[in-house]
């Protein structure tokens, strides 16, 4: 079964500080993966897809994907308090160029705390 | 207003009764998507359409029925069959190509 892991939360973080979000996959032949932030009551929003390994760095967040070792994380650096979310991991585990049969893992709740 | 529009955002249900909710785009996305969340838990895709009339079903498609009858619209059926179907519902939508899926607002599906 193909699966999607993250660390199990709730993490907490002071004001400043970098969040370190972790996830494994299980299909060593995916393709591309995102990072989705959730908060609560509300639908996920996209911050950041990477498809290469290596580092794929936005502003505060920076992704890294490590294809060898069927893993993804996200850096938050300085992070605030609005930063406060579940952050859900997705993997397609699809052919590249189909419609994106994402599996989720069951996410990280982060707390920043001021 | 480009967007996702799903509706209602709150929406109960009686014993033995269907019920439906819409989720319209106008992205010109092809695909579009279904997906379940229950709580401090991740989303289950429960059917998804890559083009107008055509749609697969997903991890849990039980109880559930849907349409793509036109590029825009894919509403998703709650049949009385799903048994368990308080969950807040998601509907996303995405290109073909690598691009990535984008949510709309959900519905909250409550039992009476």
């Amino acid at each position: 079964q193909k699966e999607v892991e993250q660390n199990s939360g709730p993490l907490s973080v002071p004001e400043g500080a970098i969040a370190s979000l972790n996830c494994t996959y299980s299909d060593r032949g995916s393709q591309s993966f995102f990072w989705y932030r959730q908060y609560s009551g509300k639908s996920p929003e996209l911050i950041m897809s990477i498809y290469s390994n290596g580092d794929k760095e936005d502003g505060r967040f920076t992704a890294q994907l490590n294809k060898a070792s069927q893993y993804v994380s996200l850096l938050i650096r300085d992070s605030q308090p609005s930063d406060s979310a579940t952050y859900l991991c997705a993997v397609n585990m699809g052919e590249r160029g189909s419609a994106r049969q994402l599996t989720f893992g069951s996410g990280t709740q982060l707390t920043v705390l001021p | 207003d480009g967007g996702i529009t799903q509706s209602p955002k709150y929406l109960f249900r009686k014993e033995g009764q269907n019920v439906t909710l819409s989720c319209e785009q106008n992205l010109n996305h092809d695909a579009m998507y279904w997906y379940r969340q229950d709580p401090g838990q991740g989303l289950r895709l429960i059917y998804y359409s890559q083009i107008v009339n055509d749609f697969q079903k997903g991890d849990i498609a039980e109880g559930y029925s849907v349409s793509r009858e036109k590029k825009e619209s894919f509403p998703l059926t709650v049949t009385s069959a799903q048994k368990n179907p308080t969950a807040f519902y998601l509907c996303a939508t995405s290109g073909l190509s690598d691009e990535p899926q984008h949510f709309g607002d959900g519905t909250r599906l409550s039992i009476l």
